[in-house]
């Protein structure tokens, strides 16, 4: 079965401080990956995507994330984290083959909190 | 475009009664699914419409079901409930199952 891990469960940064997200997924075939946060109050939103091609995606608001295939790892980065960045962030993957396209497989959520 | 809408927002039910929750996708998207997000278990896959069938479900209880209008409308339905179902439900569309999913605000289910 698929499944999606995130190493950190809160991560705690000050402004200007560099961020990594780690996540890995456990599937044998091909996927497309993805990250999304949800700030408080709000739905949850796409921040990136990873189909094919170049595996370091960039993404809206300043993060990029690298898919690195013999690692099943896609981590999630940004260079300086903005107080306005406090917000949960959710690893997800679907399976591109083996009938469970349109179920996202999400990872249980790091949440992160910027101190201004 | 208008986003992926959800009504109600919120909703008290008691247990034993059911209760219905309905999606409207972006204008074009053919393809929703359902999620319920908990606390202690996350973001799970209820499960996924095309074009008014089901093309893939996970792992909930017969209790849960759910359905897709010819405009790609969808509603979602829990009978008999539980107090375990108090959880937000989650509604995404997108153009194909492929595709990124695009998520509604969620209906917030509360039940005593």
């Amino acid at each position: 079965a698929q499944s999606v891990s995130q190493h950190n469960h809160h991560v705690i940064l000050s402004e200007a401080a560099s961020l990594e997200l780690g996540c890995n997924y456990s599937y044998g075939g091909t996927v497309n990956l993805f990250w999304y946060v949800q700030y408080p109050g709000q739905h949850l939103q796409l921040l990136l995507k990873y189909f094919s091609g170049d595996p370091l995606v960039k993404g809206i608001k300043g993060f990029e994330a690298e898919f690195i295939k013999s690692k099943f790892s896609f981590n999630l980065r940004k260079p300086s984290v903005q107080w306005s960045d406090t917000a949960e962030y959710f690893c997800a993957v679907n399976a591109r083959d083996g009938g469970s396209q349109g179920n996202l497989i999400f990872g249980k959520g790091t949440k992160l909190s910027v101190k201004p | 475009k208008a986003g992926v809408t959800q009504t109600p927002r919120y909703l008290i039910k008691t247990r034993g009664q059911q209760v219905t929750l309905s999606c409207s996708p972006i204008s074009g998207h053919r393809s929703v699914s359902w999620y319920q997000q908990t606390p202690g278990q996350g973001l799970q896959f209820l499960f996924e419409y095309f074009s008014e069938t089901q093309r893939n479900k996970g792992n909930f209880p017969g209790r849960f079901s759910g359905r897709q209008f010819s405009n790609s409308r969808s509603e979602m339905n829990v009978s008999t409930l539980e107090l375990g179902d108090s959880a937000l439900y989650l509604c995404a569309s997108s153009l194909s199952s492929l595709n990124e999913q695009f998520f509604g605000p969620g209906t917030r289910l509360t039940v005593l």
